[in-house]
C-alpha cells in the first residue's frame, strides 16, 4: 500500500529552527510537495523536490533523499505566523498526489 | 475573481438529500481536483479532470460524482448524502496536472445529519 507518515505535532520557540520530517512509500515516484495550512484554511504550496538534495527558499528549505524514501522541511528564524500544519505529499505513478496527515506546528514566544 | 471559489462556505444536510458543490476557477487551469480532508487523515483525492470534457476516480470516489463541461468549473455531486461524507471539501487546480503544483480553493465544510 501507499504510505506517507510524518509528526503529528511539533512545537519550537519563536527565533529557532525546526525540521518536520516525512518519509513515504508509494507506487512510484513523480515528486514530493510541501504544502502549507494554516487552521481554517486552504493549503498553499511551499516547495517541490524530484532530485535528491536541498533546495532552499528564504527562511524555507526542503530535502528530499528518494533512496531512502524521506524528505524534511526545514524552517529557519521561526515567526509566530509560521504555526500552521505542513503537508507532505507524494506525487504517485499515476501522477496523484498520496498526502500525509500532516504536521501541526505550535510556535511559543 | 481571482483564483478559485468554492460555493457554499457551509451547509448542514440532512441524510439522503442530493447535493451540489460549486468549484470555478479563473486561471484557465486544464486540471482540476476535489478532495475531502478529514481530522487525522491526509487529504484524499475524490475526482479530478485532466481538461475539459474528461473525469477520472481517485482514491474514494464512491457516492460522488464530477462533471467538466468547460474549463471553469467543476461541480461535485453527492447523490444522497450520508453521514460519513461529513468533511471538508476542497477543490482543486493545477495549469497542466502532472508535477504542477496545485492551487486549492477555500474549501466548503459539510455536515450531514
Amino acid at each position: 500500500g501507499q504510505n506517507i507518515d510524518q509528526p503529528t505535532e511539533m512545537t519550537a520557540t519563536e527565533g529557532a529552527i525546526v525540521q518536520i520530517n516525512c518519509t513515504y512509500q508509494t507506487s512510484g515516484f513523480n515528486g514530493l510537495f510541501w504544502y502549507q495550512q494554516h487552521a481554517g484554511e486552504a493549503p498553499t504550496f511551499l516547495s517541490y523536490n524530484v532530485l535528491d538534495g536541498l533546495e532552499e527558499k528564504g527562511r524555507f528549505s526542503s530535502f528530499l533523499s528518494r533512496s531512502k524514501g524521506y524528505s524534511y522541511l526545514l524552517l529557519k528564524e521561526l515567526q509566530m505566523k509560521d504555526s500552521a500544519s505542513y503537508l507532505c505529499a507524494v506525487m504517485d505513478s499515476n501522477y496523484q498526489l498520496i498526502w500525509g496527515a500532516g504536521t501541526k506546528l505550535i510556535i511559543k514566544p | 475573481i481571482a483564483g478559485i471559489t468554492q460555493a457554499p462556505t457551509s451547509q448542514i444536510l440532512a441524510a439522503g438529500r442530493r447535493m451540489t458543490l460549486r468549484c470555478t476557477q479563473d486561471m484557465r487551469h486544464n486540471a482540476m481536483y476535489w478532495y475531502r480532508q478529514d481530522l487525522g487523515l491526509g487529504l484524499r483525492l475524490i475526482h479530478y479532470s485532466n481538461t475539459a470534457g474528461t473525469t477520472g476516480k481517485g482514491e474514494v470516489p464512491d457516492g460522488y460524482s464530477v462533471s467538466r463541461a468547460n474549463t471553469d468549473d467543476f461541480p461535485l455531486t453527492l447523490a444522497s448524502a450520508v453521514p460519513s461524507q461529513t468533511s471538508v471539501y476542497f477543490c482543486a487546480s493545477s495549469e497542466a496536472g502532472g508535477r504542477d503544483e496545485q492551487f486549492f480553493g477555500p474549501g466548503t465544510r459539510l455536515t450531514v445529519l
